[in-house]
């Protein structure tokens, strides 16, 4: 069965540091890969989206990368603040007339 | 103001109350989707719409129904709430790309006594 797994523990990491991230995925040809944003109590926020045929995307501080081969996709939010403390979700594609399907989360905590 | 709009934001009801959750959006996506959010199982898909006239079973559509009134509105119901329907709902669109991209609404609690 087709299945994404994101680490479910927290992450915790000193403030100025790399988090890293890890989604991968079994039984799924996705068309794309999107991570998102979730704050306690609100719902998730659109942030970076990488296609199967490129190996990397950044945005500002956020760098993703997409190993088809390795059937994964690794999150990193370089130079990290608390602000950036939150929960963070891979969602993957087919593309067409089909839709995203969410991981579970990982939460990240920042610490000062 | 917010581009998807959800209410209520909180609702505690009793066991066997019909419940309606609705959304808005004026992002004027054809697509909408229902999410429910519970602890440690994350973002499971409810019923999801692709357009006015299409509407699509999500992996966890049993114990629930929806409407969709018009391109801005699709409406969640619980026919007869129970208790381990006491989750965060999230309402979300999303154009008509091929990436899908989801745009969620603020939530809503809802709590099942």
């Amino acid at each position: 069965s087709q299945k994404i797994e994101q680490n479910s523990e927290a992450l915790n990491i000193q403030e100025g540091k790399t988090a890293t991230l890890t989604c991968n995925y079994t039984n799924y040809s996705p068309a794309y890969l999107q991570w998102y944003r979730q704050d306690p109590g609100r719902g998730p926020v659109f942030l970076l989206l990488i296609r199967e045929n490129e190996k990397e995307k950044r945005k500002e501080r956020l760098k993703v990368t997409f190993d088809t081969t390795l059937k994964q996709s690794l999150f990193h939010i370089t130079a990290s603040q608390p602000a950036d403390s939150a929960t963070y979700l891979c969602a993957l594609g087919t593309g067409g007339y089909q839709k995203v399907t969410f991981g579970i989360g990982t939460k990240l905590q920042v610490i000062p | 103001d917010a581009d998807v709009t959800q209410t209520p934001r909180n609702r505690i009801t009793k066991t066997g109350k019909r419940i309606m959750l609705e959304c808005s959006q004026t992002k004027g996506h054809d697509r909408m989707y229902w999410y429910r959010q519970d602890p440690g199982l994350g973002l499971r898909l409810i019923y999801y719409s692709f357009d006015v006239k299409d509407i699509n079973k999500g992996e966890i559509s049993d114990g629930y129904s929806v409407s969709r009134q018009a391109q801005a509105k699709f409406s969640l119901s619980l026919e007869s709430a129970i208790p381990n329907q006491t989750a965060l709902y999230f309402c979300a669109t999303s154009g008509r790309g091929s990436t899908d991209t989801q745009y969620f609404g603020p939530g809503t609690r809802l709590t099942v006594l």
